[in-house]
């Protein structure tokens, strides 16, 4: 059970440029989410699914997309990548907001040129 | 917005000492988890804890919802439990709204 697994785990690019962060879980987790953290200001949601088919934006949803065409796979797509998008992001999977807690992948550290 | 606010932001303690984060929400909580950042960047949780009081070995988590606070008490401090702290609420929406965290710092 390899729980939640992100893609790359680093990656720089420059201005401008595009790029895909991966994210899979294998728990048949109906709801993810992807999360930024920058220092001091802890993690804000981007955006997030919470089945197939459906997404919705978070806090800091600007110059991010995402799609959830498979109940495991949930990607968050840069088109065009600026320093300010520097960031540690993070996917996480859950259940659904009853009891159920967040399990989190292990981030992706991405620098932008 | 929703406001969650932790203190104190930073706590550097002996191995073997006790301590108490704390955790202010500005609304109800439908749903309120306790997180560990290790050193490696790492998010691990560590309670699921809305209302009451649970325990796990050293750990324990107070959620007080009618006065908007949880209380994470860590006892017996280990270099291990050095890192970062956050507690995350959700407020009436499928949105999970983190705090800033505490960093913690064990002293050998």
């Amino acid at each position: 059970n390899a729980g939640v697994t992100q893609t790359p785990k680093f990656q720089v690019l420059k201005t401008g440029q595009s790029m895909t962060l991966q994210c899979a879980q294998d728990m048949n987790h109906e709801y993810m989410s992807w999360y930024r953290q920058d220092p001091g200001m802890g993690l804000r949601l981007i955006h997030y699914s919470v089945g197939a088919g459906i997404t919705d934006q978070g806090e800091v949803p600007n110059g991010y997309n995402v799609s959830r065409s498979t109940t495991e796979d949930f990607p968050l797509r840069l088109l065009s990548a600026a320093p300010s998008q520097t960031s540690v992001y993070f996917c996480a999977s859950n259940k659904g907001f009853g009891a159920n807690v967040l399990t989190f992948g292990a981030g992706s550290r991405l620098t932008v040129l | 917005g929703i406001q969650v606010e932790q203190s104190p932001p930073d706590l550097i303690l002996q191995e073997g000492a006790n301590s108490t984060l704390r955790c202010n929400f500005s609304d109800s909580v439908n749903n309120l988890q306790w997180f560990h950042q290790n050193p490696w960047g790492q998010l691990i949780n560590l309670f699921y804890i809305p209302s009451g009081t649970k325990q796990n070995g050293r750990l324990s988590a107070t959620t007080v919802a009618t006065e908007r606070y949880s209380l994470l008490y860590i006892s017996s401090s280990q270099t291990t439990d050095s890192g970062v702290y956050f507690c995350a609420g959700l407020f009436g929406n499928e949105k999970l709204t983190f705090g800033t965290g505490t960093r913690l710092t064990i002293i050998p």
